[in-house]
């Protein structure tokens, strides 16, 4: 078993959908829940950080973790074209950092 | 621009060569890692640096070396003895050992011809 899990899509929606982006992780230890967007070819780019259990939001981004299930998802509002990338999510303890596979996401006009 | 520079951006590798990855920040971060990007996996780290003159090794070591001489930057050797090497490199750096707000490259796509 992978110590995170995400699925790899690929996940395509129509522009202005909801869309739900999702990683189960094994480790207990981890504190930190990020997610990341990576254009192809590119570097990823952090779109936000959670600690512990709870909600974040920012924008059109909410991301939550359920660390009792340890689940965390990533949802999008409103979703636009520029929005299509691979979501990585990523998760820390001290100095040990572990990345889902990414989820492949399309949002077609 | 504070930011991550990675060099080149693609880079061919004959068979028994060594080769090395160029990985500069101006963030004045401590903390800077080496990631390994393959197709349907996960981000692999193979080294991390907290500190100059130290480095410790990730999950997938063997067949690379670092070294991190100054702050400001940290080169990937990818020796002969990598057998599998064709793969998008990633340099990250960080303020935090948790890498809360850890920063990325642009990457490099190395091929083995």
């Amino acid at each position: 078993q992978k110590e995170v899990e995400q699925d790899p899509g690929p996940l395509s929606v129509p522009e202005g959908a909801i869309v739900s982006l999702n990683c189960t992780y094994s480790n207990s230890a981890f504190q930190y829940f990020m997610w990341y967007r990576q254009y192809s070819r590119k570097g990823p780019e952090l779109l936000m950080y959670t600690y512990s259990s709870g909600n974040k939001e920012d924008g059109r981004f909410t991301a939550q973790v359920d660390k009792s299930s340890k689940y965390i998802s990533l949802f999008i509002r409103d979703s636009q074209p520029s929005d299509s990338a691979t979501y990585l999510c990523a998760m820390s303890a001290s100095n040990d950092m572990r990345f889902g596979a990414g989820t492949r996401l399309t949002v077609k006009p | 621009d504070g930011g991550i520079t990675q060099s080149p951006k693609y880079l061919f590798r004959k068979e028994g060569q060594n080769v090395t990855l160029s990985c500069e920040q101006n963030l004045n971060h401590d903390a800077m890692y080496w990631y390994r990007q393959d197709p349907g996996q996960g981000l692999r780290l193979i080294y991390y640096s907290q500190i100059v003159n130290d480095f410790q090794k990730g999950d997938i070591a063997e067949g690379y070396s670092v070294s991190r001489e100054k702050k400001e930057s940290f080169p990937l050797t990818v020796t002969s003895a990598q057998k599998n090497p064709t793969a998008f490199y990633l340099c990250a750096s960080s303020w935090n050992r948790f890498m809360t707000e850890a920063f990325f490259g642009q990457g490099t796509r190395l091929t083995v011809v």
